[in-house]
């Protein structure tokens, strides 16, 4: 109940084209839903992150769509670049309890 | 730059060394947390420490031995490592160490235990 379950794996888009990557949980306590960006070499960053009172946040190209009865919420990348080719991760918390990590998604960007 | 600054980036060990990995944090955060990543895994937490104190440890084997002297230095010491441990370690801070703060990441040491 406390996992977070992510996909797809790796996805690769054409430049210009909507990368969308999905994650789904089963604990209906959780209040805090995060996206999180990995460049290779790096670590994580916080990309975007949306709280269950609300169904969608947009911040620039990225937006996080938020669906509270089927317990799934997406990652929506518009115009993706080359740039934006990077592990992608979503998570979620309930409380102050520490954050739950999905398994991650490689995305490329292809010119 | 995030702020967080670990070391080394990159550590081959053997199983019978010892070796520590540093953390370094300039925010002024008051949490401090290790990180295992391995491929095609979640994100793992390992242990946490508030104000200096250890609050959380994942079931992580003794062979892990963290150490916090103070808010803006964190230590993973590490002793009789076996193969399956090689993975990213990554360190983090954040504010207060809720949840629903967002963490700020280093960017990790790669290690290999051969």
């Amino acid at each position: 109940q406390q996992q977070v379950k992510q996909s797809p794996q790796s996805l690769i888009v054409q430049k210009g084209g909507i990368s969308i990557i999905n994650c789904a949980y089963e604990n209906t306590a959780f209040d805090y839903f995060p996206w999180y960006q990995q460049f290779p070499g790096k670590g994580p960053a916080l990309l975007i992150a949306i709280r269950p009172d609300v169904s969608e946040k947009k911040e620039g190209r990225f937006t996080i769509s938020f669906n509270k009865s089927a317990k799934q919420f997406s990652l929506h990348i518009m115009d993706s670049q080359p740039g934006d080719s990077a592990t992608y991760f979503c998570a979620a918390s309930k409380g102050t309890d520490k954050l739950i990590f999905g398994t991650g998604t490689r995305l490329q960007v292809f010119p | 730059e995030t702020g967080v600054t670990q070391t080394p980036r990159h550590l081959v060990m053997g199983m019978t060394n010892k070796k520590s990995l540093k953390c370094e944090q300039h925010l002024g955060h008051n949490a401090m947390y290790w990180y295992k990543q391995s491929a095609k895994k979640p994100l793992e937490l390992m242990f946490v420490y508030n104000f200096k104190e250890q609050t959380e440890n994942n079931s992580v084997p003794s062979r892990f031995s963290p150490e916090c002297p103070n808010s803006s230095h964190l230590f993973l010491h590490l002793h009789t490592l076996q193969p399956e441990d090689s993975a990213l370690y990554l360190c983090a801070s954040s504010q207060g160490g809720a949840g629903n703060e967002k963490l700020f990441f280093g960017s990790g040491t790669q290690l290999s235990v051969l």
